[in-house]
């Protein structure tokens, strides 16, 4: 059984241009979680995604970040105009129901660099 | 608001000694705890969590946490280090039964164990 899947496992990017980051949730998981990771710090939510829908975006920055989970294929995190201050690890979060009584199974996370 | 302390930034611990990494919380309504370990470059782990039940839970790799609701704690333990339990690890809470699906992590604790 497949762990969370995310790709690429290291972005590197130029001031400006875009990043996209995707995850794959474990099967049999519908709802998926993004939390970003600055260096020497805990993780912060940024979004929680069910298929198709949006449930909780308190976490997401207002300008350049989105992020969707559409009905077939992985979640996407997508970052427009990067800056320096993006450069982080991105993790990526599945459970198997939006229950507080579950269990976040995270993947092996994305590390943005921005040059 | 919730929120998640661990006091120490580094605990060092001999090979074969009992270890302990602090933490403590804070929930408006009743926490839902767990403890996450991360290996460098690597997502984060599952150890083990609290939802109600038996104060003392027990989790992989031989750790366990004791849940103290009066001094609102949630020390994860081992009886005797190993050298491959170092690694960074991360106490987070939820709010049970609460619709908010974000975990609150802490900051980390970064364990080393001396051989």
């Amino acid at each position: 059984n497949a762990g969370v899947m995310q790709n690429p496992r290291h972005l590197v990017r130029r001031r400006g241009q875009e990043a996209r980051l995707r995850c794959s949730p474990m099967k049999g998981h519908s709802h998926v979680y993004w939390y970003r990771q600055l260096p020497e710090e805990g993780l912060k939510f940024m979004v929680y995604l069910q298929k198709e829908n949006i449930i909780d975006e308190s976490g997401m920055p207002k300008e350049r970040f989105s992020a969707e989970f559409p009905k077939e294929g992985p979640s996407i995190l997508r970052i427009q105009q990067v800056v320096r201050g993006d450069s982080a690890a991105y993790f990526c979060a599945s459970s198997p129901t939006g229950a507080s009584t579950d269990t976040q199974y995270f993947g092996p996370g994305t590390r943005l660099t921005v040059l | 608001a919730q929120s998640v302390a661990q006091p120490e930034d580094q605990v060092n611990v001999a090979e074969g000694n009992p270890l302990t990494v602090k933490c403590t919380y804070s929930v408006s309504g009743n926490p839902y705890l767990f403890w996450y370990v991360q290996y460098p470059n690597r997502g984060l782990q599952f150890l083990l969590k609290y939802i109600t039940g038996d104060n003392l839970v027990k989790g992989s790799y031989g750790f366990e946490a004791e849940f103290n609701k009066s001094q609102t704690s949630f020390h994860l333990k081992k009886p005797s280090a190993l050298v491959s339990d170092s690694a960074l690890y991360f106490c987070a809470v939820r709010e049970l039964y609460s619709s908010a699906s974000k975990i609150i992590f802490g900051s980390g604790t970064r364990l080393s164990i001396r051989p």
